[in-house]
């Protein structure tokens, strides 16, 4: 499965959009792009995926480049509650195994 | 929505107990897994399993095993319990499909003394 880079560590304010970028040049055609979140203590908590289009649903919005090399995780209005661990995973279709990468903590400030 | 539930979310035990951590999913999926998760190594993948009664080992399986009698129930067993195998280990469970999704229950944090 290809490889991700994420930013360490983010910021941003309550009530405001927070984007996470996720770098995944050497993704092939038929890997998916995964979201899961992390809140400490408790098992990871799927967000959304994505193959080429952009995706939508009641938590995040999942923004993929055209040629499929980044993607952005956008939760549109930021609470303390997604004060999480993001990670950006990409996974190959019927594959069984997810590579967790160090994710970025994002910290939700009130 | 999709429950995966793991038995005991905290467990203390002695070296050389065995011990069952046990997994529930409620949502007829043919997959279930268990994962460990310690600081610095991310998720390791110890088990699976795609039907009943079958099993694959992961990446790190020694010092454990698995048994699926029934789809929703995937157990881990730690033969005899050693200091190293503290850790959270997390179940999971997916559907066989395209794009299918994998789904983590809360976790079980095990402290061997």
């Amino acid at each position: 499965d290809a490889k991700t880079t994420q930013p360490t560590s983010m910021d941003c304010a309550e009530g405001r959009a927070a984007n996470l970028p996720c770098n995944h040049s050497t993704i092939s055609g038929n890997e998916y792009v995964y979201w899961y979140r992390q809140i400490h203590s408790q098992g990871p908590q799927y967000i959304i995926h994505g193959l080429k289009n952009n995706e939508t649903n009641e938590m995040a919005s999942l923004i993929i480049t055209e040629d499929r090399k980044s993607s952005t995780l956008i939760l549109p209005h930021a609470t303390l509650r997604d004060t999480a661990v993001y990670y950006c995973i990409v996974r190959g279709d019927f594959t069984n195994k997810l590579i967790f990468g160090t994710g970025t903590l994002l910290a939700v400030q009130p | 929505d999709v429950k995966v539930t793991q038995s005991s979310r905290y467990l203390v035990k002695r070296t050389g107990e065995k011990v069952f951590l046990e997994c529930v999913q409620d949502m007829d999926h043919e997959n279930m897994f268990w994962y460990r998760q310690d600081p610095g190594l991310g998720l390791r993948l110890i088990y699976f399993s795609y039907d009943v009664k079958m099993k694959e080992k992961g990446d790190i399986p020694e010092g454990y095993s698995v048994s699926r009698e029934k789809k929703e129930r995937f157990s881990l067993i730690l033969e005899s319990a050693s200091t190293n195998q503290t850790s959270m280990y997390l179940c999971a469970s997916s559907p066989t499909a395209s794009g299918n999704t994998i789904y983590f229950g809360e976790g079980s944090w095990l402290t061997v003394v």
